[in-house]
């Protein structure tokens, strides 16, 4: 199961918009509407922001949205601040694997 | 609140065994599947394991595939991963986390809560 694609970085400006892409397949984000989105600190563990493609645990920001056309789904981060600079992975349930992991983007907030 | 504490981490060989652990409090551990997810360093995350609810099932990546075995102690709300004939890259923080909701009247395909990891390192 190769993972699936992100852009290796993204960056934007204080209270902009950004997009992080993720590009699998039919048989994993295509095939699903389970995909989810982890933001990872560095030295921290990850933590789920978006899960079952555009849903939001309680307590994550509403800046944070899912969405998915074909065999690509997509993170923004709306309003971005200082403290979403991270590293961000999404993952999706597969037909084979079970799981699968994004090969991750590095945001940086200029 | 959901607490995952993994332990067991360490430096060995290539070619020999370590056993990691997780304690889960914090919620039913009866009630979820149960994930390892490895990272090593300065890379992306991994997949590498599953066990059921129940312990009845289990899942493994193509690359610990007969190596590494995962189970569960229910009784004592424990996660394990046995690892064997390790590599060098093999060498990651291994991260326990939970999955399947399998008492949830909806799919739970995701990875709600994380440990704060183990770093194990693989070198002669």
């Amino acid at each position: 199961q190769s993972a699936l694609t992100q852009p290796a970085s993204v960056s934007g400006s204080p209270g902009q918009s950004i997009t992080i892409s993720c590009t699998g397949t039919n048989s994993d984000v295509g095939g699903y509407n389970y995909v989810s989105w982890y933001q990872q600190h560095p030295g921290k563990a990850p933590n789920l922001i978006i899960y079952d493609v555009s849903n939001r645990p309680s307590g994550v920001s509403n800046r944070f949205s899912g969405s998915k056309s074909g065999n690509t789904a997509s993170l923004t981060i709306s309003g971005l601040q200082a403290e979403d600079e991270a590293d961000y992975y999404c993952s999706s349930y597969t037909r084979t694997s079970p799981y699968v992991f994004g090969t991750g983007t590095k945001v940086t907030v200029l | 609140q959901v607490q995952l504490v993994e332990s067991g981490g360490g430096v060995v060989q290539p070619g020999t065994s370590l056993r990691l652990s997780c304690a889960a409090s914090g919620f039913t551990f009866t009630g979820y599947g149960m994930h390892w997810v490895r990272q090593a360093p300065g890379k992306g995350l991994e997949w590498v394991a599953l066990i059921w609810y129940d312990g009845s099932k289990t899942s493994y990546a193509d690359s610990v595939k007969g190596r590494f075995s995962i189970s569960r102690d229910n009784s004592k709300k424990t996660l394990n991963l046995e690892m064997n004939s390790l590599r060098a890259e093999d060498t990651a923080v291994y991260y326990c986390a939970r999955g399947e909701d399998f008492w949830s009247d909806s799919p739970h395909y995701y990875f709600d809560s994380w440990g704060q990891g183990a770093l194990v390192t693989v070198s002669t």
